[in-house]
């Protein structure tokens, strides 16, 4: 089955530092990637739609310049935290989906839990 | 009004048990449904997709009403590794596909 892999898992930092988190998709190439984040006890919840090669679409609410994704070819796409703070201590997810056919379902990588002292 | 709303649990049953979990969404343009599960602290792993004809996947049954835009997940003699958080997703296709997910459901099998 599809693959995703997010990397590193955990990363505990102080604030003011700038956090890069991976996501690839090891076995199909993934047009589209998602970003989510997820608080305690909450739903995921999109952060930004990444297409390969083009800007990304951020959702209402999410600072670019705090957040922000590269696209770079079709089987890894990158969101740098920037400037860290306190409150961007999340768990961050990628997800991805291969082809244009937007009924397909997402693979999501195995999310990357962020801590910021 | 949420766009994805589901039961609010957590589920307490034992095993062997039938627990049926239920979901409505808002947005009638809505193409496609599935149903994830989430592991404590875990990402979420696609459980099955939601079609207007049923589907089954050994234990698992889903159920998808577009007139009431209602979704089930059936869930079989349950087993204390089915424990986890259901969600239910809707794929809104006319932008991009981008899931919402509902808040989920906790299910906890006890022996």
């Amino acid at each position: 089955g599809a693959v995703v892999s997010q990397h590193p898992s955990r990363v505990i930092c102080k604030s003011g530092t700038s956090v890069k988190i991976e996501c690839r998709s090891l076995d199909f190439q993934a047009t589209t990637m998602f970003w989510y984040r997820q608080f305690p006890k909450k739903s995921l919840m999109l952060m930004a739609t990444s297409n390969e090669g083009s800007k990304a679409t951020y959702e209402q609410g999410v600072e670019k310049d705090k957040f922000l994704i590269n696209h770079a070819s079709l089987t890894l796409s990158t969101l740098t935290v920037t400037s860290a703070h306190p409150e961007d201590s999340s768990f961050y997810i990628c997800s991805a989906r291969g082809g244009g056919n937007t009924n397909q379902p997402q693979h999501f990588g195995d999310g990357t839990r962020l801590s910021i002292l | 009004r949420k766009e994805v709303e589901q039961d609010p649990g957590p589920f307490n049953v034992p095993e062997g048990a039938t627990v049926a979990f239920n979901c409505t969404y808002s947005n009638s343009a809505s193409q496609s449904f599935f149903w994830y599960r989430q592991d404590c602290r875990k990402e979420p792993k696609l459980l099955m997709s939601v079609y207007s004809s049923g589907n089954e996947d050994g234990r698992f049954t889903a159920q998808l009403n577009r007139a009431s835009q209602y979704i089930s997940l059936l869930i079989r003699d349950s087993k204390l590794s089915d424990s986890a958080t259901y969600l239910c997703v809707v794929n809104r296709n006319n932008q991009g596909g981008k899931l919402i997910f509902g808040q989920g459901t906790e299910l906890s099998v006890k022996p």
